[in-house]
Protein backbone atom coordinates (compact mmCIF):
# COMPACT_ATOMS: atom_id res chain seq x y z
CA UNK A 1 0.00 0.00 0.00
CA UNK A 2 0.94 3.64 -0.73
CA UNK A 3 0.67 5.83 2.09
CA UNK A 4 1.76 9.67 2.88
CA UNK A 5 1.80 10.91 6.22
CA UNK A 6 1.68 14.29 7.27
CA UNK A 7 0.88 14.49 11.34
CA UNK A 8 0.92 17.97 11.80
CA UNK A 9 -2.09 19.54 10.99
CA UNK A 10 -1.29 23.21 11.57
CA UNK A 11 1.39 24.71 12.98
CA UNK A 12 1.68 28.43 13.88
CA UNK A 13 4.61 30.27 14.13
CA UNK A 14 5.67 33.95 14.32
CA UNK A 15 7.44 35.55 11.55
CA UNK A 16 11.24 34.93 10.88
CA UNK A 17 11.28 31.55 13.01
CA UNK A 18 12.38 28.43 11.05
CA UNK A 19 9.85 25.74 10.94
CA UNK A 20 10.36 22.08 9.89
CA UNK A 21 7.04 20.44 7.82
CA UNK A 22 7.26 16.39 8.20
CA UNK A 23 6.51 14.22 5.89
CA UNK A 24 6.48 10.25 6.17
CA UNK A 25 5.87 8.46 3.04
CA UNK A 26 5.20 4.28 2.62
CA UNK A 27 5.86 2.17 -0.62
CA UNK A 28 6.83 -0.72 -1.54
CA UNK A 29 8.45 0.53 -5.21
CA UNK A 30 11.82 0.99 -5.47
CA UNK A 31 11.85 3.77 -7.98
CA UNK A 32 9.40 6.50 -6.56
CA UNK A 33 8.96 10.52 -6.70
CA UNK A 34 8.15 12.52 -4.16
CA UNK A 35 6.58 16.29 -3.98
CA UNK A 36 6.03 19.12 -1.88
CA UNK A 37 2.75 21.95 -2.92
CA UNK A 38 1.55 25.05 -1.60
CA UNK A 39 -1.58 26.42 -1.44
CA UNK A 40 -2.31 29.45 -0.60
CA UNK A 41 -5.61 30.64 0.51
CA UNK A 42 -6.37 31.58 -3.28
CA UNK A 43 -6.59 27.68 -3.77
CA UNK A 44 -4.46 26.82 -6.38
CA UNK A 45 -1.51 24.32 -5.68
CA UNK A 46 2.17 25.44 -6.40
CA UNK A 47 4.65 23.33 -7.23
CA UNK A 48 7.87 23.07 -5.15
CA UNK A 49 10.24 20.83 -5.48
CA UNK A 50 10.35 16.94 -7.04
CA UNK A 51 12.85 14.17 -5.52
CA UNK A 52 13.54 11.05 -6.75
CA UNK A 53 13.82 7.67 -4.92
CA UNK A 54 17.58 7.56 -6.18
CA UNK A 55 18.74 11.17 -5.12
CA UNK A 56 18.71 11.62 -1.54
CA UNK A 57 21.02 14.75 -1.68
CA UNK A 58 19.50 17.10 0.49
CA UNK A 59 18.18 20.65 -1.48
CA UNK A 60 18.01 24.53 -0.51
CA UNK A 61 16.29 27.09 -2.64
CA UNK A 62 16.28 30.33 -1.14
CA UNK A 63 14.68 29.78 2.71
CA UNK A 64 13.34 26.64 1.47
CA UNK A 65 15.24 23.54 2.13
CA UNK A 66 14.34 19.62 2.28
CA UNK A 67 15.61 16.92 3.59
CA UNK A 68 14.94 13.29 2.18
CA UNK A 69 15.80 10.22 4.23
CA UNK A 70 15.29 7.12 2.75
CA UNK A 71 16.27 5.12 6.26
CA UNK A 72 13.04 6.81 7.69
CA UNK A 73 10.99 6.85 4.59
CA UNK A 74 10.96 10.84 5.44
CA UNK A 75 10.92 14.05 2.86
CA UNK A 76 10.95 16.80 5.45
CA UNK A 77 10.63 20.39 4.35
CA UNK A 78 12.23 23.24 6.46
CA UNK A 79 11.40 27.03 5.89
CA UNK A 80 14.41 29.37 7.01
CA UNK A 81 12.98 32.49 8.47
CA UNK A 82 9.59 32.69 8.05
CA UNK A 83 7.43 35.37 6.17
CA UNK A 84 3.72 36.02 6.55
CA UNK A 85 2.90 35.17 2.86
CA UNK A 86 4.44 31.44 3.56
CA UNK A 87 1.27 30.66 5.93
CA UNK A 88 -0.26 28.24 3.57
CA UNK A 89 -1.33 24.71 3.48
CA UNK A 90 1.41 22.59 2.55
CA UNK A 91 1.16 19.07 0.57
CA UNK A 92 3.52 16.21 0.22
CA UNK A 93 2.85 13.74 -2.61
CA UNK A 94 4.13 10.60 -3.39
CA UNK A 95 4.20 8.98 -7.43
CA UNK A 96 5.45 5.48 -6.72
CA UNK A 97 3.54 3.86 -10.59
CA UNK A 98 6.11 4.22 -13.10
CA UNK A 99 4.40 5.87 -15.80
CA UNK A 100 0.75 6.70 -14.56
CA UNK A 101 2.00 9.68 -12.92
CA UNK A 102 -0.57 8.94 -9.90
CA UNK A 103 0.02 11.07 -6.75
CA UNK A 104 -1.09 10.44 -3.28
CA UNK A 105 -1.15 13.23 -1.53
CA UNK A 106 -0.93 13.59 2.39
CA UNK A 107 -3.59 15.24 4.46
CA UNK A 108 -1.91 18.73 4.06
CA UNK A 109 -0.23 20.91 7.49
CA UNK A 110 -1.50 24.36 7.53
CA UNK A 111 1.29 26.94 8.08
CA UNK A 112 0.20 30.19 10.09
CA UNK A 113 3.25 32.76 10.22
CA UNK A 114 2.18 35.57 12.71
CA UNK A 115 3.87 39.04 12.01
CA UNK B 1 5.96 23.92 -16.55
CA UNK B 2 2.18 24.43 -17.79
CA UNK B 3 -0.24 27.89 -17.69
CA UNK B 4 -3.98 26.32 -16.79
CA UNK B 5 -7.07 27.98 -16.69
CA UNK B 6 -10.30 26.77 -15.22
CA UNK B 7 -13.73 27.52 -15.56
CA UNK B 8 -15.77 28.95 -13.73
CA UNK B 9 -13.77 29.68 -11.14
CA UNK B 10 -16.37 29.28 -8.61
CA UNK B 11 -20.85 28.47 -8.86
CA UNK B 12 -23.35 28.28 -6.47
CA UNK B 13 -25.17 25.77 -7.76
CA UNK B 14 -28.78 23.88 -6.82
CA UNK B 15 -29.48 20.15 -5.79
CA UNK B 16 -30.18 18.06 -8.62
CA UNK B 17 -28.59 20.15 -11.60
CA UNK B 18 -25.58 19.78 -13.14
CA UNK B 19 -22.14 21.76 -13.58
CA UNK B 20 -19.59 21.76 -16.50
CA UNK B 21 -15.80 22.59 -15.49
CA UNK B 22 -13.46 23.43 -18.36
CA UNK B 23 -9.62 22.76 -18.10
CA UNK B 24 -7.48 24.70 -20.93
CA UNK B 25 -3.28 24.46 -21.00
CA UNK B 26 -1.07 26.25 -23.06
CA UNK B 27 0.84 23.17 -24.01
CA UNK B 28 -0.20 20.09 -25.57
CA UNK B 29 -0.24 17.21 -22.64
CA UNK B 30 -1.15 13.40 -23.04
CA UNK B 31 -1.92 13.34 -19.19
CA UNK B 32 -4.64 15.44 -17.25
CA UNK B 33 -5.98 14.56 -14.11
CA UNK B 34 -9.24 15.58 -12.17
CA UNK B 35 -9.07 15.84 -8.51
CA UNK B 36 -11.69 16.47 -5.77
CA UNK B 37 -11.09 18.41 -2.31
CA UNK B 38 -13.05 18.17 -0.40
CA UNK B 39 -13.69 21.36 2.78
CA UNK B 40 -10.37 20.85 4.95
CA UNK B 41 -9.22 18.12 3.34
CA UNK B 42 -6.56 16.50 1.01
CA UNK B 43 -7.06 15.82 -2.82
CA UNK B 44 -8.28 12.78 -4.15
CA UNK B 45 -7.72 11.74 -7.68
CA UNK B 46 -10.76 11.26 -9.34
CA UNK B 47 -9.93 10.52 -12.78
CA UNK B 48 -6.88 10.38 -15.34
CA UNK B 49 -7.82 11.80 -18.93
CA UNK B 50 -5.58 11.48 -21.77
CA UNK B 51 -6.99 12.02 -25.55
CA UNK B 52 -8.27 9.61 -27.67
CA UNK B 53 -9.24 7.40 -24.63
CA UNK B 54 -11.86 6.93 -22.05
CA UNK B 55 -11.05 8.42 -18.76
CA UNK B 56 -9.81 5.75 -16.36
CA UNK B 57 -11.18 6.47 -12.75
CA UNK B 58 -10.43 6.11 -9.22
CA UNK B 59 -12.46 3.38 -7.10
CA UNK B 60 -15.49 5.20 -5.15
CA UNK B 61 -16.14 7.82 -8.56
CA UNK B 62 -17.85 6.77 -11.70
CA UNK B 63 -18.57 7.51 -15.02
CA UNK B 64 -21.91 8.55 -14.64
CA UNK B 65 -21.34 10.79 -11.68
CA UNK B 66 -18.56 12.66 -13.27
CA UNK B 67 -18.12 12.02 -17.06
CA UNK B 68 -14.93 13.41 -18.52
CA UNK B 69 -14.33 14.67 -22.54
CA UNK B 70 -10.58 15.23 -23.66
CA UNK B 71 -11.30 15.98 -27.46
CA UNK B 72 -7.81 17.40 -27.91
CA UNK B 73 -4.30 17.83 -26.04
CA UNK B 74 -5.10 20.92 -24.78
CA UNK B 75 -9.31 20.99 -23.06
CA UNK B 76 -10.76 18.72 -20.98
CA UNK B 77 -14.05 19.05 -19.11
CA UNK B 78 -15.49 17.53 -16.03
CA UNK B 79 -19.02 17.31 -15.51
CA UNK B 80 -20.41 17.00 -12.03
CA UNK B 81 -23.94 15.37 -12.20
CA UNK B 82 -27.24 15.55 -10.40
CA UNK B 83 -25.25 17.24 -7.78
CA UNK B 84 -26.19 17.08 -3.94
CA UNK B 85 -24.78 19.17 -1.14
CA UNK B 86 -21.74 16.20 -0.57
CA UNK B 87 -20.47 17.69 -4.29
CA UNK B 88 -19.54 20.97 -2.80
CA UNK B 89 -15.74 20.55 -3.17
CA UNK B 90 -13.00 22.36 -4.38
CA UNK B 91 -12.01 20.50 -8.58
CA UNK B 92 -8.75 21.28 -9.45
CA UNK B 93 -7.60 19.85 -13.13
CA UNK B 94 -3.70 19.22 -13.11
CA UNK B 95 -1.42 17.65 -16.14
CA UNK B 96 1.72 16.26 -16.51
CA UNK B 97 5.32 18.04 -17.03
CA UNK B 98 4.60 19.45 -20.97
CA UNK B 99 8.71 19.45 -20.59
CA UNK B 100 8.30 15.46 -19.70
CA UNK B 101 9.57 15.91 -16.04
CA UNK B 102 7.36 13.80 -13.14
CA UNK B 103 5.67 16.73 -11.88
CA UNK B 104 2.18 18.04 -12.44
CA UNK B 105 0.76 21.24 -12.66
CA UNK B 106 -2.49 22.17 -11.18
CA UNK B 107 -4.61 24.29 -12.33
CA UNK B 108 -6.51 27.32 -10.34
CA UNK B 109 -9.20 25.55 -9.18
CA UNK B 110 -13.37 25.72 -9.44
CA UNK B 111 -14.66 26.10 -5.71
CA UNK B 112 -18.47 24.66 -5.98
CA UNK B 113 -21.43 24.78 -3.65
CA UNK B 114 -24.18 23.22 -4.16
CA UNK B 115 -27.50 24.07 -1.75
Amino acid sequence: AQKVTQAQTEISVVEKEDVTLDCVYETRDTTYYLFWYKQPPSGELVFLIRRNSFDEQNEISGRYSWNFQKSTSSFNFTITASQVVDSAVYFCALSATSGTYKYIFGTGTRLKVLA
Amino acid sequence: SAVISQKPSRDICQRGTSLTIQCQVDSQVTMMFWYRQQPGQSLTLIATANQGSEATYESGFVIDKFPISRPNLTFSTLTVSNMSPEDSSIYLCSVEDPAGGDEQFFGPGTRLTVL
